[in-house]
């Protein structure tokens, strides 16, 4: 299968803050990318769809102004988390669909964020 | 929108026994559903996908089934082995590109010796 990488995999920053994840493709153009929250013991709760060089399409609840996402390249997408608060702490995790990979997504190795 | 139910919870079965998990969906467009294995602190792994023109896939010891007209799909893993233990997830996808997948709510199968 196709490699997806997501960095970084651990991240602490402090309430009030900002943190960019980024989610890679690694051999093969992403045309989407989606962006789940997973918390502990839990499902994956999807966020946002993105398509390259288009805007994100959010989830119903999910606040766009505070997970601001980026799909500037069939490469890269990437989230922003900001102001973030200690509510915010979670499992963030990337997947991405491609060219050639009719439907199967293939996700990054997720991001432990810790807002202290 | 999709809604992907899924059961049991928890499931523990004796080392060699079959375990059997299942999944409901409601969106009758849906035709792809793909099940994902979760170890502790890792990323998803697809194990087995179907879609709707297939009523039954079979990868060796992992088999999955799906009944449209009931919107229902089940994984059944036989002859079960430590390392089988994990947290499973089912999904459900209306296929295609940029379709997003919409996940059950994870079964967490444990595997006696």
């Amino acid at each position: 299968g196709a490699v997806v990488s997501q960095h970084p995999s651990r991240v602490i920053c402090k309430s009030g803050t900002s943190v960019k994840i980024e989610c890679r493709s690694l051999d093969f153009q992403a045309t989407t990318m989606f962006w789940y929250r997973q918390f502990p013991k839990k499902s994956l709760m999807l966020m946002a769809t993105s398509n390259e060089g288009s805007k994100a399409t959010y989830e119903q609840g999910v606040e766009k102004d505070k997970f601001l996402i980026n799909h500037a390249s069939l490469t890269l997408s990437t989230l922003t988390v900001t102001s973030a608060h200690p509510e915010d702490s979670s499992f963030y995790i990337c997947s991405a669909q491609g060219r050639g990979y009719y439907t199967e997504a293939f996700f990054g190795q997720g991001t432990r964020l810790t807002v202290v | 929108g999709e809604n992907v139910e899924q059961h049991p919870s928890t499931l523990s079965v004796q080392e060699g026994d079959s375990a059997v998990i299942k999944c409901t969906y409601s969106d009758s467009a849906s035709n792809y559903f793909p099940w994902y294995k979760q170890e502790l602190g890792k990323r998803p792994q697809l194990i087995i996908d179907i879609r709707s023109n297939v009523g039954e896939k079979k990868d060796q010891r992992i088999a999955v089934t799906l009944n449209k007209t009931a919107k229902h799909f089940s994984l059944h893993i036989t002859e079960t082995q430590p390392e089988d233990s994990a947290v499973y997830f089912c999904a459900a996808s209306l296929g295609g590109s940029a379709s997003k997948i919409i996940f059950g709510s994870g079964t967490r199968l444990s595997i006696r010796p």
